[in-house]
C-alpha cells in the first residue's frame, strides 16, 4: 500500500489569493490525481498529474485556475489560484500504480473568505 | 463514458439489521467497480473492488457486493450493521484500465441507530 501525505490539512484564505497544496507519496507510483469534493458533494476529478509534463485536465477545469506540478514519481502540487468562496472545498490527492487500488490522502479542507 | 448512480442519498438502519446500499453503473465495456467509505473528517478507504473475477466480492468489515451484469448493478450489503459503520459510502467506476482514474457516485450516507 501507499501512504499519502497532504499539506496543509486545512486553511482559511482570503479571496483573490492562491494556495498551493502538496502531496507526498511514500513510494514510487505511476499515477497521481487531484480531486475536489465540494461541501456535501461527491468527488470530482480535476486532473491527472503527469511526471515531467503538463497535467491532463478534465472538462470544466483549466490550468490557469489549477496549475499542477509533478517533478518526480512521489510528489505533486496543486495550486488553487485567484480564489473565490466557490473554491471552498476539500481537495484530495490520489496515487497508485497501474494495477493497484487508488490510495487517497486525508485531504486539504480549504475555506475562502 | 462511465458513470454510476447511487439510488439513495440516505439509508437509515438499526444496529444489528442488514445493510443494503444500491448502485447502478453505466459502462461501454467491462468495468472495474469499487466501494469506498469516508468517515467524518477522515480519508477515503477502499471497502472492496470488482475486477472481472468472481462476481461476489468480499471486502473489509463484513461488507460484500455482487456484480450483476444483467442488471448493471453493484449493490453493497452487510448482514448486520454496527454503529461504527455510520459513514458516507461511494460507489465508484474506473474510467480506464488500471483502477486509477475514478468516477464517483453521489454518495449514500448510512445512519445507524442503537
Amino acid at each position: 500500500s501507499a501512504v499519502i501525505s497532504q499539506k496543509p490539512s486545512r486553511d482559511i484564505c482570503q479571496r483573490g489569493t492562491s494556495l498551493t497544496i502538496q502531496c507526498q507519496v511514500d513510494s514510487q507510483v505511476t499515477m497521481m490525481f487531484w480531486y475536489r469534493q465540494q461541501p456535501g458533494q461527491s468527488l470530482t476529478l480535476i486532473a491527472t498529474a503527469n511526471q515531467g509534463s503538463e497535467a491532463t485536465y478534465e472538462s470544466g477545469f483549466v490550468i490557469d485556475k489549477f496549475p499542477i506540478s509533478r517533478p518526480n514519481l512521489t510528489f505533486s502540487t496543486l495550486t488553487v489560484s485567484n480564489m473565490s468562496p466557490e473554491d471552498s472545498s476539500i481537495y484530495l490527492c490520489s496515487a497508485g500504480t497501474l494495477n493497484t487500488e487508488a490510495f487517497f490522502g486525508q485531504g486539504t479542507r480549504l475555506t475562502v473568505v | 463514458a462511465q458513470s454510476v448512480t447511487q439510488l439513495d442519498s440516505h439509508v437509515s438502519v438499526s444496529e444489528g439489521t442488514p445493510v443494503l446500499l444500491r448502485c447502478n453503473y453505466s459502462s461501454s465495456y467491462s468495468p472495474s467497480l469499487f466501494w469506498y467509505v469516508q468517515h467524518p473528517n477522515k480519508g477515503l478507504q477502499l471497502l472492496l473492488k470488482y475486477t472481472s473475477a468472481a462476481t461476489l466480492v468480499k471486502g473489509i468489515n463484513g461488507f460484500e457486493a455482487e456484480f450483476k451484469k444483467s442488471e448493471t448493478s453493484f449493490h453493497l450489503t452487510k448482514p448486520s450493521a454496527h454503529m461504527s459503520d455510520a459513514a458516507e459510502y461511494f460507489c465508484v467506476v474506473s474510467e480506464v484500465v488500471g483502477f486509477q482514474k475514478l468516477v464517483f457516485g453521489t454518495g449514500t450516507r448510512l445512519l445507524v441507530s442503537p
